[in-house]
């Protein structure tokens, strides 16, 4: 049973290009979260997907996007990079969306850089 | 304003020996409390998930406990080892959009 995966694993990027992630979910999950953990903090919770509609949106610009595809993967893009979006970026998937008590699995997440 | 607040930021500890985490939480209303270990460049694990009647929860060498009324919690870990060097996260899920509020994590460091 393959938990959460994430690709790329690392990548590296300049000022003002754009980039996609792609996450795909622990087997079985329907609900996909995307967060941004900088250096030394706790993760910041960017948006979540749920039947491929974004359903919960932390505070990140619209520069932050994402899309959920029928098979439940996701990705996250980020236009017009800025030096500030350096930073690891995690999925994590759950089971059911607004469920109080749904378990959040995470990948290894994929460390982003911005030169 | 929802907040998650963990204490200490730093800890170092020699192998065998018990240490303590802290988290207080404003979140309200509240619906769950969760502890994650995040070893450095990597996702979350979750360790445990309590609800508002559960006192106490264990996982192996790790006990989390909850007082509700006061809004705090810790994380025990009982005769640690190497491989719990690591970053120990407090998340408070809110009961109205299930948003999850989290900590900045203390970074523990086991000394041989």
């Amino acid at each position: 049973d393959a938990g959460v995966t994430q690709s790329p694993t690392h990548l590296i990027k300049t000022r003002g290009q754009q980039v996609t992630l792609r996450c795909s979910p622990k087997s079985g999950h329907d609900t996909v979260s995307w967060y941004q953990q900088a250096l030394g903090q706790g993760p910041q919770f960017i948006f979540q997907y749920y039947e491929e509609e974004e359903r919960q949106r932390g505070n990140f610009p619209d520069r932050f996007s994402g899309h959920q595809f029928p098979n439940y993967s996701s990705e996250l893009n980020v236009n017009a990079l800025l030096l500030g979006d350096s930073a690891l970026y995690l999925c994590a998937s759950s089971l059911g969306f607004s469920r109080a008590y749904n378990e959040q699995f995470f990948g290894p997440g994929t460390r982003l850089t911005v030169l | 304003k929802n907040q998650v607040e963990q204490s200490p930021q730093s800890l170092i500890i020699l192998e065998g020996k018990n240490c303590t985490l802290q988290c207080n939480y404003t979140v309200s209303p509240f619906s769950n409390l969760r502890w994650y270990k995040q070893d450095t460049g990597r996702g979350p694990v979750s360790l445990t998930i309590m609800t508002f009647s559960e006192n106490t929860k264990s996982n192996g060498r790790y006990t989390a406990t909850l007082d509700a009324d006061t809004k705090q919690s810790s994380l025990h870990i009982t005769a640690s080892q190497l491989s719990d060097s690591a970053s120990y996260i407090c998340v408070v899920s809110e009961d109205s959009n299930y948003q999850l509020i989290w900590g900045a994590g203390t970074k523990l460091i086991i000394k041989p």
